[in-house]
């Protein structure tokens, strides 16, 4: 596609529920990132994936939290049990591979657990 | 440990004016950095990268310095415009390169 595409673009869920949130990368990008943002906060690392591999899960905040990549294209990220801490904005991106300079963001899944 | 700062002040300023944004790393040698200006709402969008062995980059209205010396980059917007209103992130690789860390942004608001 012509851009990082992210779905839903918004979920509320009750505390306890699983969510599973999507991300198409753009067409051809072997890295793919996913971060989260909490309101007025920074962005978070959370997984890096170079193909379907994932180098880096360094930032997943819990055993709660997974995520897979399947034909080096489409990314799920699942969070189990959610809790209300874990409302947040979740952002995906992608880059050519992991050594290039700019990485493309999606506009986010935004996420609240009532 | 390593630390990424950016003013957490809101910049507020008049039009016309140039806006200076500052970013501070410790605990890094990144080989780049890089901004991103993120709209109420939006993704990060990607700005200006500038390697290490630059000490300037232009692109339009933007201006970006980096001195590693001091472990800083300076971000300037001149003839600034409400447009320019948003959010402006720093950004830097981590260590191992396979990520991009980033500050938490400075907000500015450009009067008109």
């Amino acid at each position: 596609g012509a851009g990082v595409s992210q779905s839903p673009s918004n979920k509320v869920t009750e505390k306890g529920k699983d969510v599973e949130l999507r991300c198409d990368p753009i067409s051809g990008h072997t890295a793919l990132y996913w971060y989260r943002q909490s309101l007025g906060q920074g962005l978070e690392f959370l997984i890096y994936f170079q193909g379907n591999s994932a180098p880096d899960k360094s930032g997943l905040p819990s055993d709660r939290f997974s995520a897979e990549r399947t034909g080096g294209s489409v990314s799920t990220l699942t969070i189990q049990r959610t809790q209300q801490e874990d409302s947040a904005v979740y952002l995906c991106a992608s880059s050519l591979d992991f050594n290039a300079d700019t990485i493309y963001f999606g506009e986010g899944s935004w996420l609240t657990v009532v | 440990s390593q630390k990424i700062e950016q003013n957490s002040e809101a910049l507020n300023i008049q039009e016309g004016k140039t806006a200076t944004l500052t970013c501070n790393y410790t605990n890094y040698s990144p080989a780049y950095l890089q901004w991103y200006r993120q709209d109420p709402g939006r993704g990060p969008v990607f700005l200006l990268l500038i390697r290490e062995n630059e000490k300037e980059k232009r692109k339009e209205r933007l201006k970006v310095t980096f001195d590693t010396t001091l472990k800083q980059s300076l971000f300037h917007i001149t003839a600034s415009q409400p447009a320019d209103s948003a959010t402006y992130l720093c950004a830097l690789e981590d260590t191992g390169g396979f990520k991009t860390i980033f500050g938490a942004g400075t907000r500015l608001f450009v009067k008109a």
